[in-house]
């Protein structure tokens, strides 16, 4: 069974800190890899996403992959109390044609 | 504006109804999705369907049932069988391929009492 693996926290981070948000994936085959941000009692919505070694920058938003070690991270600098939510970890299986694995979620809390 | 619209955002039903839940999208997305969210759980896989007349059961679709005759729509029956059946229920689509993201509709929460 192909899995995504998260801490489900909570991880609680004060206002102006880096948050740092991880997830390992079971499925060497994994292509593609994405961040969603849920926040209670919403829907998730897309972050980013990534596919390539390396780091992957947008805003306050940093996505890393690291394929060797089959890990994915999301940092998020200057962590406001706005980005309070569930962060969700997904991957695209090796087929490309079967939905993605989701993690269970990271609930981020950042303290004023 | 293109997007998923999920109908109603809050259900009620007596036990032993058999209800259906709708989603619609206008993004021209080939594959559709059914997910099932339980407090502070993740998401659970009900059904998903890549083509129009065609759909691949997910990781959770005892006591559930789904059509896709149009592209556009959707629609997610709990019948009664289902055992537990109050949860918050997502739709979402995508494109196909192995880069594509899903795009979420806002949820129909249902409670079954």
């Amino acid at each position: 069974q192909k899995e995504v693996e998260q801490n489900s926290g909570p991880l609680s981070v004060p206002e102006g800190a880096i948050a740092s948000l991880n997830c390992t994936y079971s499925d060497r085959g994994s292509q593609s890899f994405f961040w969603y941000r849920q926040y209670s009692g919403k829907s998730p919505e897309l972050i980013m996403f990534i596919y390539s070694n390396g780091d992957k920058e947008d805003g306050r938003f940093t996505a890393q992959l690291n394929k060797a070690s089959q890990y994915v991270s999301l940092l998020i600098r200057d962590s406001q109390p706005s980005d309070s939510a569930t962060y969700l970890c997904a991957s695209t299986p090796l087929s490309g044609n079967t939905p993605l694995v989701f993690g269970k979620g990271t609930r981020l809390s950042v303290i004023a | 504006d293109g997007g998923i619209t999920q109908s109603p955002k809050y259900l009620f039903r007596k036990e032993g109804q058999n209800v259906t839940l709708s989603c619609e999208q206008n993004l021209n997305h080939d594959a559709m999705y059914w997910y099932r969210q339980d407090p502070g759980q993740g998401l659970r896989l009900i059904y998903y369907s890549q083509i129009v007349n065609d759909f691949q059961k997910g990781d959770i679709a005892e006591g559930y049932s789904v059509s896709r005759e149009k592209k556009e729509s959707f629609p997610l029956t709990v019948t009664s069988a289902q055992k537990n059946p109050t949860a918050f229920y997502l739709c979402a689509s995508s494109m196909t391929g192995w880069n594509s993201p899903l795009h979420f509709g806002n949820g129909t929460r249902l409670t079954v009492t």
